[in-house]
């Protein structure tokens, strides 16, 4: 069936580095995306989304970038600091439908 | 600015017993409202999502059970709790109006013993 995975589970990075975080999505009918961050024992924040029309947006420290042609989305984050230290959710979703579908997730350390 | 509220935090309950879950949402109308269950470093599974007060649809079948009796409130319940009813149970909710993001409460982390 359809389903956004992401290719790696982990990532360390050392801070102050700039690290990305991949995401696969397989349903071509998706036309939005979100990015979300979620720290151990909360629930996921909103950090990021992006429309369709669109290949590339920026927010603080943060860009996404999508790619329909391969069906890829990735997250940017420049200056990593030790804040950054979360799991990272991809999600993707289709006007007219209230539903998203959230990838697994990717385990991002900063390493100080 | 929207809020939304989940509580308990923690709650720890035994097997076979009844369970209530409630969410509230602030500062907003109408919402779009969703429980998930994450499980231990895993990804989300949508539960149940209402688009209005009343509505329920539900994503798997289960042993919970959804429902919206205001505007702004959402109850995950159950009769009779299971083992595999552990994990984390996260309330969601978004604007109706179509590609809008989902903004997560803060979780309930349920241990059935």
């Amino acid at each position: 069936g359809e389903s956004v995975g992401l290719h790696l589970p982990t990532l360390s990075v050392q801070e102050g580095d700039n690290s990305i975080i991949n995401c696969a999505y397989s349903n071509s009918a998706s036309d939005y995306f979100i990015w979300y961050k979620q720290e151990s024992g909360k629930g996921p924040q909103f950090i990021i989304d992006i429309r369709s029309n669109m290949d590339k947006r920026q927010g603080q420290r943060v860009t996404v970038l999508l790619n329909k042609t391969v069906k890829h989305l990735s997250l940017q984050i420049a200056a990593t600091q030790p804040g950054d230290s979360a799991v990272y959710f991809c999600a993707e979703g289709v006007f007219g439908n209230e539903k998203l579908t959230f990838g697994t997730g990717t385990r991002l350390t900063i390493i100080p | 600015s929207q809020t939304i509220h989940q509580w308990p935090a923690t709650l720890v309950q035994p097997v076979g017993s009844p369970l209530s879950l409630e969410c509230t949402v602030e500062g907003t109308s109408n919402p779009n409202l969703y429980w998930y269950r994450q499980a231990a470093g895993r990804g989300l599974q949508l539960l149940f999502y209402s688009v209005g007060i009343g509505q329920i649809s539900s994503e798997v079948p289960q042993n919970l059970s959804a429902s919206r009796p205001q505007d702004r409130q959402f109850i995950l319940s159950s009769k009779k709790l299971l083992l595999s009813d552990s994990g984390f149970y996260l309330c969601a909710w978004s604007v109706n109006t179509g590609n809008q993001p989902q903004h997560f409460g803060d979780g309930t982390r349920l241990s059935i013993l």
